[in-house]
């Protein structure tokens, strides 16, 4: 089935500081998702990517869907304690497993000192 | 904001007991999704309905089973609960293949 490598795997940073992450595939994906998970919570969607080259933003988050359609990054600026969780990445392919062929990363978790 | 609900949020059972975990959505999604998660791990979709009455396995075996009576409802049910069953559940909807937005999820203890 297809796999996505997303990292880092963690990261401990200080506040303000600004955070970087990326999925990468040796698959094509139509569409890239980035999903938070709190502790204890469900995933909550962040950004959705659809079309390759996108760069998308949503407040202090910056997404981007990359040209060859197999990678994707979240780019987090000036971090704040609530911005510690778990982050996923999922594509999409409507060629591939699952029900609509969504494959998740293994998440990165986020940790900040203040 | 995605209305999409499950109940109970925690569930401490004994081995060998019956359980069901309740999902439902009011959003009218035809798309329904239960994921099995360990704690800080990724995702593992379990099943999958494409509407009323389509219930389909996913890429993770699971003992559960799931039925589709209603488009709002997507209950999952162990018939006999096993310390391995211990997880977090996660439901999900999305309307015609576009965004799954996921549920808070139900936290399973099986002692």
């Amino acid at each position: 089935g297809q796999q996505l490598n997303q990292s880092p795997q963690s990261m401990f940073i200080q506040e303000g500081e600004d955070v970087s992450m990326n999925c990468t595939s040796s698959s094509i994906f139509n569409t890239w998702l980035w999903y938070k998970q709190d502790p204890g919570e469900g995933p909550v969607l962040l950004i959705a990517l659809y079309k390759a080259g996108e760069l998308t933003s949503n407040g202090r988050l910056t997404a981007q869907f990359g040209i060859t359609r197999k990678d994707s990054f979240l780019n987090i600026s000036a971090s704040i304690p609530s911005d510690v969780g778990i982050y996923f990445c999922a594509g999409q392919s409507y060629s591939g497993g699952g029900a609509d062929g969504l494959t998740f990363g293994k998440g990165t978790h986020l940790i900040i000192q203040p | 904001e995605a209305d999409i609900y499950q109940t109970p949020r925690y569930l401490v059972i004994g081995t060998g007991k019956k359980i069901t975990l309740e999902c439902s959505q009011t959003m009218g999604h035809d798309k329904m999704y239960w994921y099995q998660q360990d704690p800080g791990m990724e995702l593992h979709l379990i099943h999958y309905s494409y509407g009323v009455n389509s219930t389909e396995k996913g890429d993770l075996s699971s003992e559960s089973t799931v039925s589709r009576i209603r488009t709002e409802h997507f209950p999952l049910t162990l018939e006999s609960a096993r310390p391995s069953h211990t997880s977090q559940y996660l439901c999900a909807s999305s309307s015609r293949g576009k965004t799954q937005y996921f549920g808070p999820g139900t936290r399973l203890l099986v002692l």
